[in-house]
């Protein structure tokens, strides 16, 4: 199946601060998932990007599909403590298996 | 509409017995995935059921099963338990197995 590196594997942020996390792949990607997972809970679906150079945003949360579709992003501006969790990216594939990301885990700094 | 109910919620057992867990898709979902999350291995795709019918499996030894009622009710059974079986079986729900997943609580299992 097609699999996906996630990076960081940890983000430490500062209250009201910016960051990114990258979903990378090595092969073209059909579509990608991000969801989140709060400390206890479960996966929530956020958004799937399915175009070329697609970019959604939701309040403060942009996400990018790159030209090739071989990697995305998820960037938060003005993080707050709301932010908390693992977020992950996901590819489905025609096979109906949806293979995630390792996930990227976001503490914030108060 | 209900979301994904999961059965049981936690679940102690020791090494060699077995467990079986129940999922409830939300209502008009027939599409049923099971997933293994654990700290190091993050989150691994078990199986995917339609219509009482598996058409995926990930990498698991055969000790996991499961299957599909009519109703789209979904079960999964592990058997002769070890202890690297510890884990949050998370099952999911969807029309289509491409797009959105609905997760459910999960059922927290350890294996002692």
């Amino acid at each position: 199946g097609q699999q996906v590196m996630q990076i960081p594997q940890y983000q430490h942020v500062q209250e009201g601060e910016d960051f990114t996390t990258y979903c990378n792949s090595s092969t073209t990607l059909s579509n990608i998932q991000w969801y989140k997972q709060r400390p206890g809970g479960h996966p929530v679906f956020l958004i799937q990007l399915v175009k070329s150079g697609e970019v959604k945003k939701q309040k403060r949360l942009t996400f990018q599909f790159g030209e090739a579709k071989k990697n995305s992003s998820l960037h938060i501006t003005a993080t707050q403590t709301t932010d908390v969790g693992t977020y992950f990216c996901a590819v489905s594939s025609n096979d109906y298996k949806l293979s995630f990301g390792a996930g990227t885990t976001v503490t914030v700094r108060a | 509409k209900a979301g994904v109910t999961q059965t049981p919620r936690y679940l102690i057992k020791t090494r060699g017995q077995q467990v079986t867990l129940s999922c409830s898709p939300i209502s008009g979902h027939r599409s049923v995935s099971w997933y293994q999350q654990t700290p190091g291995q993050g989150l691994q795709f078990l199986f995917e059921y339609f219509s009482e019918t598996q058409r995926n499996k990930g990498n698991f030894p055969g000790r996991f099963s499961g299957r599909q009622f009519s109703n789209s009710r979904s079960e999964m059974n592990v058997s002769t338990l070890e202890l690297g079986d510890s884990a949050l079986y998370l099952c999911a729900s969807t029309i289509d197995p491409r797009d959105e997943q609905f997760f459910g609580p999960g059922t927290r299992l350890t294996v002692l």
